[in-house]
C-alpha cells in the first residue's frame, strides 16, 4: 500500500533534549513538508523539501532542523532551541511543482515536553 | 501577505446541512481544497475545485467558489455524527519560485445527535 508514515505516534522528551521525528513515504513524491499544529492555529509550515538534498525554511523554522538524504525520508529534529515544542507534528508529501498540489498526510506525532 | 481565513467552530444537528466558509486573499489561485481531519489523525483530501469553476458536487458535498469575493464554501448535506471533525480550507497559488499551498486554521464541526 502506498502511503506516508510517521513514528512514533507519541513522544515525550525532557527540556533541553533534542528529539528526531521520522517521516517516510513510498508514493514516489518529490516534495515533502513538515507542519506544526496547535489548537486554533491551523497548520504552520516548518520546513519543506522539493528535491533530495535540498530544503527550505517555512514560516516557523527556528529551533528545528531537517535533512533530505533520500527521496523517501524527511526526518525533523526538534532542538533544545525550540522554546515551546509541545505540539502535534504532521508530515506531508506531494508531487513537485504542480498547480494541483494535493498533499498526502501522515498520521502525526504528538510531542510533549516534560 | 497571502492568507486563508475560516471561522473556528460550527455546530449543527444531525440530518441538517452544514456550511463551512473560507475566504482567501491571493487572486492567482489555481486550485482550492477542503481537507478533513479526524481526532488525532492527519488530514485527508475531501474534495477540490479548479479556480475557473464555480461549483462542484460530489455526493453529499457541494463546493461553491465565488472568485470575485474570494470566497469558498463547503456544504455537507444530511450531516451525520461521523462528519464531526476539523475541516481545513487550502489554496494553491503561483508565487515567486513556483506554486505554494497554504492552509486555513480549520473549522471544527460539531454534530449533535
Amino acid at each position: 500500500d502506498g502511503g506516508i508514515t510517521q513514528s512514533p505516534k507519541y513522544l515525550f522528551r525532557k527540556e533541553g533534549q533534542n528529539v528526531t521525528l521520522s517521516c517516510e513515504q513510498n508514493l514516489n513524491h518529490d516534495a515533502m513538508y513538515w507542519y506544526r499544529q496547535d489548537p486554533g492555529q491551523g497548520l504552520r509550515l516548518i520546513y519543506y523539501s522539493q528535491i533530495v538534498n535540498d530544503f527550505q525554511k517555512g514560516d516557523i523554522a527556528e529551533g528545528y532542523s531537517v535533512s533530505r538524504e533520500k527521496k523517501e525520508s524527511f526526518p525533523l529534529t526538534v532542538t533544545s532551541a525550540q522554546k515551546n515544542p509541545t505540539a502535534f507534528y504532521l508530515c506531508a508529501s506531494s508531487l513537485q511543482g504542480a498547480a494541483y498540489n494535493e498533499q498526502f498526510f501522515g498520521p502525526g506525532t504528538r510531542l510533549t515536553v516534560l | 501577505g497571502e492568507d486563508v481565513e475560516q471561522s473556528l467552530f460550527l455546530s449543527v444537528r444531525e440530518g441538517d446541512s452544514s456550511v463551512i466558509n473560507c475566504t482567501y486573499t491571493d487572486s492567482s489561485s489555481t486550485y482550492l481544497y477542503w481537507y478533513k481531519q479526524e481526532p488525532g489523525a492527519g488530514l485527508q483530501l475531501l474534495t477540490y475545485i479548479f479556480s475557473n469553476m464555480d461549483m462542484k458536487q460530489d455526493q453529499r458535498l457541494t463546493v461553491l467558489l465565488n472568485k470575485k469575493d474570494k470566497h469558498l464554501s463547503l456544504r455537507i448535506a444530511d450531516t451525520q455524527t461521523g462528519d464531526s471533525a476539523i475541516y481545513f480550507c487550502a489554496e494553491t497559488f503561483l508565487n515567486t519560485g513556483g506554486f505554494k499551498t497554504i492552509f486555513g486554521a480549520g473549522t471544527r464541526l460539531f454534530v449533535k445527535a
